[in-house]
């Protein structure tokens, strides 16, 4: 069953500017993990942020995770084309092998 | 380096018609393999997990099946498609927690 759900579900924006997209789950997790994945393709993990932190950067990615509210933000900054694709955020249980992914934020950017 | 390799890229398949859709693992031993179904626009459906040769789990019932006759091998099979059984098929393989995913294979059942 699918546990998380973004929001919003697409998004256009200009190239440079920020995408943020938010993401709410139901139950205690072990690890939020964020994917990206381009048209036609498969997904391709980009940061996981366990249930202790709060925080984590990758290069242009930003992470939040709030326990209290089961929810995550990602943040894209400085946006690019290559950016365009459909992203899902996937969360896991303690001593779970399953991911459970969200219907996903289709992010658009505009030359 | 590890790669996973999903064969093949697409399929056109009339109703009533078997299935078998294969995946591989390379560069590892002893994965978490995984089969995903994604509905066009959808987010992905967990429809098998295997800890091990031979340990199949099963998340939904349908008229799908799963095996793993070797360790770095996943199949996933039907006797008789359904129309429904139309989508875009996701295998993925862990260790701990990040999932690595193949390219997928475009089913579309006519």
């Amino acid at each position: 069953s699918q546990q998380g759900e973004e929001d919003p579900q697409a998004l256009s924006i200009q190239e440079g500017e920020n995408a943020t997209m938010n993401c709410s789950y139901k139950t205690s997790i072990n690890n939020l993990q964020w994917y990206r994945q381009n048209s036609g393709r498969g997904l391709v993990h980009l940061i996981l942020i366990r249930s202790n932190e709060r925080e984590k950067h990758s290069g242009r990615l930003r992470v939040t995770l709030d326990t209290s509210k089961k929810s995550s933000s990602l943040l894209i900054t400085a946006s690019r084309a290559a950016d365009t694709a459909s992203y899902f955020c996937a969360t896991d249980a303690a001593n779970d092998y399953k991911l459970s992914f969200g219907a996903g934020t289709t992010v658009t950017v505009r030359a | 380096s590890q790669t996973i390799h999903q064969w093949p890229a697409t399929l056109v398949q009339p109703v009533g018609s078997p299935l078998s859709l294969e995946c591989t693992v390379e560069g590892t031993s002893n994965p978490n393999l995984y089969w995903y179904r994604q509905a066009a626009g959808r987010g992905l459906q967990l429809l098998f997990y295997s800890v091990g040769i031979g340990q199949i789990s099963s998340e939904v019932p349908q008229n799908l099946s799963a095996s793993r006759p070797q360790d770095r091998q996943f199949i996933l099979s039907s006797k008789k498609l359904l129309l429904s059984d139309s989508g875009f098929y996701l295998c993925a393989w862990s260790r701990v927690n990040e999932q690595f995913f193949g390219p997928g294979t475009r089913l579309t059942v006519l």
